[in-house]
């Protein structure tokens, strides 16, 4: 069955520190993989995507994944938090062939502390 | 890129009444678009697949005569929760993907959601 962990329900960071969210997947196909974030009550944004092509990802606000496949893992990363940086975050799996329909880890809640 | 809008953004209803959100994409045709819950402090777990011309699918445990889903057109698909009940708050969400030709190595496009409170 599809499934995607995020084994970090809850991480802290100090502002300026660095990041990695962890991402594992299951997924028979080759798969798509996303993260996402979403501040209190709001909708999802993109941070970054992997299709294909080179497995390191550059994405918006900063932040990198990389795409291992040896290790069904699609970590994400940022060299220095931003308080602004405090948010839920989400990894997704899809595949090409059925059209956007993604599959989404538990989540992890970034708190970011001065 | 493109655009998906999600119509309302929050609504209060009487429990036991009907509530319709509507999930429009502005700018590509959709052929099919995905219907989301988010619990509060919860992932975001997928209801069902809309078609458009045909039935949705709907994945396991969501009732589908609770949550019906219209795929009107290219651009439009509804999703109707009726004699909602407290337990049906939530945060409902929509996406879809522009299809085969039309961009078709992309990710799919969120609405900006609809908060539902059931009262």
């Amino acid at each position: 069955a599809q499934s995607v962990t995020q084994p970090d329900i809850h991480i802290t960071v100090s502002e300026g520190a660095s990041l990695e969210l962890r991402c594992n997947y299951s997924y028979g196909a080759t798969p798509y993989l996303f993260w996402y974030v979403q501040s209190p009550g709001q909708g999802l944004q993109l941070l970054l995507k992997y299709f294909s092509g080179d497995t390191l990802v550059q994405g918006i606000k900063g932040f990198e994944a990389e795409f291992k496949r040896s290790q069904s893992s699609f970590n994400l990363r940022k060299p220095s938090v931003h308080w602004s940086d405090a948010a839920e975050y989400f990894c997704a799996v899809g595949t090409y062939n059925q059209g956007g329909k993604l599959i989404f880890g538990q989540g992890t809640e970034l708190s970011v502390k001065p | 890129g493109a655009v998906v809008s999600q119509h309302p953004s929050w609504v209060i209803c009487k429990s036991g009444t009907s509530v319709k959100i509507e999930c429009r994409s502005l700018d590509f045709q959709a052929t099919t678009m995905f219907w989301y819950r988010q619990f509060p402090k919860q992932s975001l777990m997928l209801m069902a697949t809309s078609n458009e011309g045909s039935k949705a699918t709907y994945e396991q445990g969501v009732e589908k005569d609770k949550f019906l889903i219209n795929h009107a057109s290219l651009t439009l698909s509804t999703l109707t929760v009726t004699s909602a009940h407290p337990e049906d708050s939530s945060f409902y969400i929509c996406s879809a993907r522009p299809p085969i030709g039309q961009g078709a190595n992309t990710e799919a496009f969120f609405g900006q959601g609809t908060r539902l409170t059931v009262v």
